[in-house]
């Protein structure tokens, strides 16, 4: 299957700095991708969906303004978080989708776990 | 929009022993029903998918089956190891398109030794 990285694989700041998560496409290209947060314990809360050279369509709920995405390339795209606070902590999954036949596969990365102080 | 339920919550087996994870979805125009293995601190891994198409599809110990009418899907895990503790969730979606995937809640699976 497809492979997406994220970096960081963890990241600690301080409240009130912005932190950038990236997310890549190895060996395919993404006009779509998705990020996630996910609570302990608890499913998968889908955030935006972040589309190449466009702006990303964010969930109902989700501060736009302040999780940022940028989608500049078919395979990286980057999720800061502006003016961290404890509240943000928690653990930030992206994934995209490859074509497979006439069907679309989704695979994820391998997270990236935010903790703000 | 679409609603999946997953149960059980947690489960827990004899390593051997089979496991069975059920999943209900809401949404008839659901066509693609995927199943994620989330191990502690990873990302979620694509095990098995099924299409609409289809009503079974077997990978080695993992087997999944479809029941449009009832809408319902589950997955089978034969032979259950101690390796295949870890998190479980199924979604259901629209496999054409980019439109979001709609997750289930999660199960637990815990294989004792």
């Amino acid at each position: 299957g497809a492979v997406v990285s994220q970096h960081p694989s963890w990241v600690i700041c301080k409240s009130g700095t912005s932190v950038k998560i990236e997310c890549r496409s190895l060996d395919f290209q993404a006009t779509t991708m998705f990020w996630y947060r996910q609570f302990p314990k608890q499913s998968l809360m889908l955030m935006a969906t972040s589309n190449e050279g466009s702006k990303a369509t964010y969930e109902q709920g989700v501060e736009k303004d302040k999780f940022l995405i940028n989608h500049a390339s078919l395979t990286l795209s980057t999720l800061t978080v502006t003016s961290a606070h404890p509240e943000d902590s928690s653990f930030y999954i992206c994934s995209a989708r490859e074509k497979t036949g006439s069907h679309l596969e989704e695979y994820f990365g391998p997270g990236t776990r935010l903790t703000v102080t | 929009g679409e609603n999946v339920e997953q149960h059980p919550s947690t489960l827990s087996v004899q390593e051997g022993d089979s496991a069975v994870i059920k999943c209900t979805y809401s949404d008839s125009a659901s066509n693609y029903f995927p199943w994620y293995k989330q191990e502690l601190g990873k990302g979620p891994q694509l095990i098995i998918d099924i299409r609409s198409n289809v009503g079974e599809k077997k990978d080695q110990r993992i087997a999944v089956t479809l029941n449009k009418t009832a809408k319902h899907f589950s997955l089978h895990i034969t032979e259950t190891q101690p390796e295949d503790s870890a998190v479980y969730f199924c979604a259901a979606g629209e496999g054409y398109n980019f439109n979001k995937f709609y997750f289930g809640s999660g199960t637990k699976l815990n294989v004792k030794p």
